[in-house]
C-alpha cells in the first residue's frame, strides 16, 4: 500500500492559463474523489468516480473544471482559464466500494493563481 | 445532509485525555458518524466511525449519545502528533461522498 499519490505538490500559474493535476489512487480502490480546500475551511466535494464512470459532480464544479479517469486507475483534474479564486488545495482520495469504507487522501496539490 | 456543530478550537496538554464534542441533532437513524483528522500540510485521515454503540480502535474511542444527536471523540492520551483539525461527519446512508464542515482545531502543548 503506497498510498494515494498526487502530482504536482505545488503549482503556480498565471490567471487565464490551464492547469492539470494527476492523482494515482491505491491500486485496488474502485472509487476516486476530488475535493478542494481553501484556508480555514474543510474540504469541499467536487466529484467522484467509480472505476471510469463519473458518478457525481458538485454544483461547485464550473464548466472550466473537468475530471477524467480513463482506465479506472489514475485520474486527472483540469482547470481551464484559471482565475484567482481557483487558488486552493486540491485533494484526491480513494476508497473501495461501500458506504462504510474509509477514504484515503493524498497530500494534495496546492494551486496558486497569480 | 445532517448539520454538525463543533467547537472551532480546543487545547490540551500532552498525555492528557481529550474529549472532542460534536452535535448532529438532525442526523437520521441510518447515518453513520465518521471522524477524520487533518494534520498540517496533509490530507485528511480516517480516525473512527460508528452508528449507535461506542467504538474503540487503536487511535481513539467514539462515544455516541443514546439519542444519537451528539458524539464525542476521545483521545485517551494526547501527543504532540495529535495536533490537527478534527472533523465530525454524519455519513448519509448509501451516500458515497463525505461532506466536511470546518472541524475543531486541536492544539497540544508539551
Amino acid at each position: 500500500d503506497t498510498g494515494v499519490s498526487q502530482d504536482p505538490r505545488h503549482k503556480i500559474t498565471k490567471r487565464g492559463q490551464n492547469v492539470t493535476f494527476r492523482c494515482d489512487p491505491i491500486s485496488e480502490h474502485n472509487r476516486l474523489y476530488w475535493y478542494r480546500q481553501t484556508l480555514g475551511q474543510g474540504p469541499e466535494f467536487l466529484t467522484y468516480f467509480q472505476n471510469e464512470a463519473q458518478l457525481e459532480k458538485s454544483r461547485l464544479l464550473s464548466d472550466r473544471f473537468s475530471a477524467e479517469r480513463p482506465k479506472g486507475s489514475f485520474s486527472t483534474l483540469e482547470i481551464q482559464r484559471t482565475e484567482q479564486g481557483d487558488s486552493a488545495m486540491y485533494l484526491c482520495a480513494s476508497s473501495p466500494v461501500g458506504f462504510e469504507e474509509k477514504l484515503f487522501f493524498g497530500s494534495g496539490t496546492q494551486l496558486s493563481v497569480l | 445532509d445532517a448539520k454538525t456543530t463543533q467547537p472551532n478550537s480546543m487545547e490540551s496538554n500532552e498525555e492528557e485525555p481529550v474529549h472532542l464534542p460534536c452535535n448532529h441533532s438532525t442526523i437520521s437513524g441510518t447515518d453513520y458518524i465518521h471522524w477524520y483528522r487533518q494534520l498540517p500540510s496533509q490530507g485528511p485521515e480516517y480516525v473512527i466511525h460508528g452508528l449507535t454503540s461506542n467504538v474503540n480502535n487503536r487511535m481513539a474511542s467514539l462515544a455516541i449519545a443514546e439519542d444519537r444527536k451528539s458524539s464525542t471523540l476521545i483521545l485517551h492520551r494526547a501527543t504532540l502528533r495529535d495536533a490537527a483539525v478534527y472533523y465530525c461527519i454524519p455519513r448519509v446512508y448509501n451516500t458515497d461522498k463525505l461532506i466536511f464542515g470546518t472541524g475543531t482545531r486541536l492544539q497540544v502543548f508539551p
